[in-house]
């Protein structure tokens, strides 16, 4: 079962150059969330989607776009890298309650993305 | 103040203890709590809900206290697979669909 699904895995990039993480999931889960990992920070999050149509900010949105086109894919992309945006991404996914997702996040194995 | 906030650790202990984790949310609205087990480099994966009644999973019980607004993991007879990161993760109230991650507890268990 391939679950949720993250490209690439690894990246390099100049600073000022665009890119877009993909994430797709499998499992028809309504609720999609994307996270960035750093040393001493903890995961936090990004942006989030709880249906095809909309979207959220998370926590540190500032530099990201997201769209939520269908339920399968919620691509997240940096419009001008910097450094500060070196990080782990990881893309995850949940069923969704009415008030919110039910805990289970189903994440992708994760990007690892430097910014020289 | 963080909104979820963990001791860092590592704690270090041998195999066959018990060990602890709190961890402390600022929401007092937040409805549901988790824990989370990463793996160094993996990604991470549910290892229990937090119930009010609190939850036992085999050697794993985890407790939540509205009162002072934290949860706590518990971990007896800890295996060397126990070591890990563990994760706080609370949704922050109501008609919220945010789920906040603490920064995480290391747990290391030797032989």
């Amino acid at each position: 079962n391939a679950g949720v699904t993250q490209t690439p895995k690894f990246q390099v990039l100049k600073t000022g150059q665009s890119m877009t993480l993909q994430c797709a999931q499998d499992m028809n889960h309504e609720y999609m969330s994307w996270y960035r990992q750093d040393p001493g920070m903890g995961l936090r999050l990004i942006h989030y989607s709880v249906g095809a149509g909309i979207t959220d900010q998370g926590e540190v949105p500032n530099g990201y776009n997201v769209s939520r086109s269908t339920t399968e894919d919620f691509p997240l992309r940096l419009l001008s890298a910097a450094p500060s945006q070196t990080s782990v991404y990881f893309c995850a996914s949940s069923s969704s309650y009415r008030t919110g997702p039910s805990g289970e996040l189903f994440f992708g194995e994760g990007s690892r993305l430097t910014v020289l | 103040r963080k909104e979820v906030e963990q001791d860092p650790g590592p704690f270090n202990v041998p195999e066959g203890a018990t060990v602890a984790f709190n961890c402390t949310y600022s929401n007092s609205a937040s409805q549901s709590f988790f824990w989370y087990r990463q793996d160094c480099r993996k990604e991470p994966k549910l290892l229990m809900s937090v119930y009010s009644s609190g939850n036992e999973d085999g050697r794993f019980t985890a407790q939540l206290n509205r009162a002072s607004q934290y949860i706590s993991l518990l971990i007896r007879d800890s295996k060397l697979s126990d070591s890990a990161t563990y994760l706080c993760v609370v949704n922050m109230g109501w008609g919220t669909d945010k789920l906040i991650f603490g920064t995480g507890t290391r747990l290391q268990v030797f032989p």
